[in-house]
């Protein structure tokens, strides 16, 4: 089936640092979604674009819908140790309904 | 608002023993999706109702897994017989009638296969 390239796989950073990561695709999306998963819980939804270039922003969250609509980019800022979790990336194709392709996650480990 | 509900949280079996999970959506959500989740994967859809007509169960093995939605609000999902390979988070989660905003999840049921 379709799949979302996610990287990097995990990451292990200090607080205070900034942090990056992106998902990439061969086929052209028409939502992308970022969630962050903890532990013994569901994806909870960070947020949602649903225009090519689109930027938003939610607190110290950014994510960009790429240009080519096959690639989707969260910027975390000054991180938290809250922060830990996986952060997924999914998406959305427009012949595909309403039915979301989930990246492989990104697990974030932010040190005191 | 309160969030999706689903039950129960933790389920231990043997392979070949059937298991059933139930899920509540947020009041008023028509669509409705399950996943499964193998440790260290993504979120994978099972199968996805609107109201309580299927709308998409191409990856549900079919053999083995059902779901029914029959008043259009709640849902079970069934396995039998379990295999070893079915041990997973069992994830709902529902959105507005459209699609366009994200869906929402519940916390999930993990199931242990032996």
């Amino acid at each position: 089936g379709q799949q979302l390239n996610q990287s990097p796989q995990s990451m292990f950073i200090q607080e205070g640092e900034d942090v990056s990561m992106n998902c990439t695709s061969s086929s052209i999306f028409n939502t992308w979604l970022w969630y962050k998963q903890d532990p013994g819980e569901g994806p909870v939804l960070l947020i949602a674009l649903y225009k090519a270039g689109e930027l938003t922003s939610n607190g110290r969250l950014t994510a960009q819908f790429g240009i080519t609509r096959k690639d989707s980019f969260l910027n975390i800022s000054a991180s938290i140790p809250s922060d830990v979790g996986i952060y997924f990336c999914a998406g959305r194709r427009e012949t595909s309904g309403s039915r979301l392709t989930f990246g492989e996650g990104t697990q974030l480990t932010v040190n005191p | 608002e309160a969030g999706v509900a689903q039950s129960p949280r933790y389920k231990i079996i043997e392979k070949r023993q059937s298991v059933a999970f139930w899920c509540n959506p947020i009041s008023g959500h028509a669509t409705l999706y399950w996943y499964q989740q193998i440790l260290g994967q993504g979120p994978k859809l099972l199968i996805q109702f609107q109201n309580n007509g299927v709308v998409d169960d191409s990856q549900l093995p079919k053999d083995r897994f059902s779901a029914e939605r029959l008043k259009g609000v709640d849902s079970t999902l069934k396995i039998q017989p379990a295999k070893l390979e079915d041990s997973a988070v069992y994830l709902c989660a529902s959105t507005r009638t459209g699609g366009r905003w994200g869906q929402f999840f519940g916390p999930g049921t993990r199931l242990t296969v032996l």
